[in-house]
């Protein structure tokens, strides 16, 4: 029973164009969500964050946007490079259950 | 980069033997995390600790135990390894709980089990 789902397990977009990563929820308690980077052979890193009282958070390239009626996410990266080409994590935060809760990842490929 | 490192990094080990990780933060974080990686699943908590010799199952606790006994190492205890647990383990350490700070992930020890 997955909380957090990541539905495609790959995306590949041409470098300068937007890259758009998708995540659903099902817990009505997350109040924080997260997404992360990972590089092979590497840990994740965090990328961008976002509280469930907002609806966007931008940071340079990365914009996270939160429907909570829905129970979406997504985080756009524009303009997509090579190096952005990693897998993607979201994570979502249950303050009762301290805990994050990770999607399965999505594989960005970025082509040049 | 937080300063956390895992070990081993790698380790291949037979079944039925019992294996440790070790977790070693030098930022006196107060929370401490396992995590397992694995195709399909993404990261998955195994347990956490949030202070010395305070801590809680996770996700998918089964199979392991956990001790904390300094600020600083946070092991992972396979007491009896099988196949099924195969995997890349990741540490991760925070500041806080979870909610508005992020938590620092080691390099992970990928773990064969034979």
């Amino acid at each position: 029973d997955q909380q957090v789902k990541q539905n495609s397990p790959s995306l590949s977009v041409q470098e300068g164009r937007i890259s758009i990563l998708n995540c659903d929820y099902t817990n009505s308690m997350f109040d924080y969500f997260l997404w992360y980077k990972k590089y092979p052979a590497e840990g994740p890193t965090f990328l961008i964050s976002i509280s469930s009282i907002k609806d966007k958070n931008e940071d340079g390239r990365f914009t996270v946007f939160l429907n909570k009626s829905a129970k979406h996410l997504s985080l756009h990266i524009v303009p997509s490079q090579p190096g952005d080409s990693a897998v993607y994590f979201c994570a979502s935060f249950s303050g009762s259950a301290r805990q994050l809760t990770f999607g399965s990842g999505t594989q960005l490929t970025v082509l040049p | 980069d937080a300063g956390i490192t895992q070990s081993p990094r790698h380790k291949v080990t037979e079944t039925g033997t019992p294996v440790t990780l070790r977790c070693h933060q030098t930022e006196n974080h107060r929370y401490m995390y396992w995590y397992r990686q694995d195709p399909g699943h993404g990261l998955r908590l195994i347990h956490y600790s949030y202070g010395v010799k305070d801590t809680d199952k996770g996700e998918v606790s089964d199979g392991y135990s956990v001790s904390r006994s300094k600020t600083e190492d946070f092991l992972l205890t396979l007491e009896s390894a099988t196949s099924s647990q195969t995997s890349v383990y990741f540490c991760a350490i925070s500041e806080s709980d979870g909610r508005d700070t992020e938590a620092f992930f080691g390099q992970g020890t990928r773990l064969t089990v034979v």
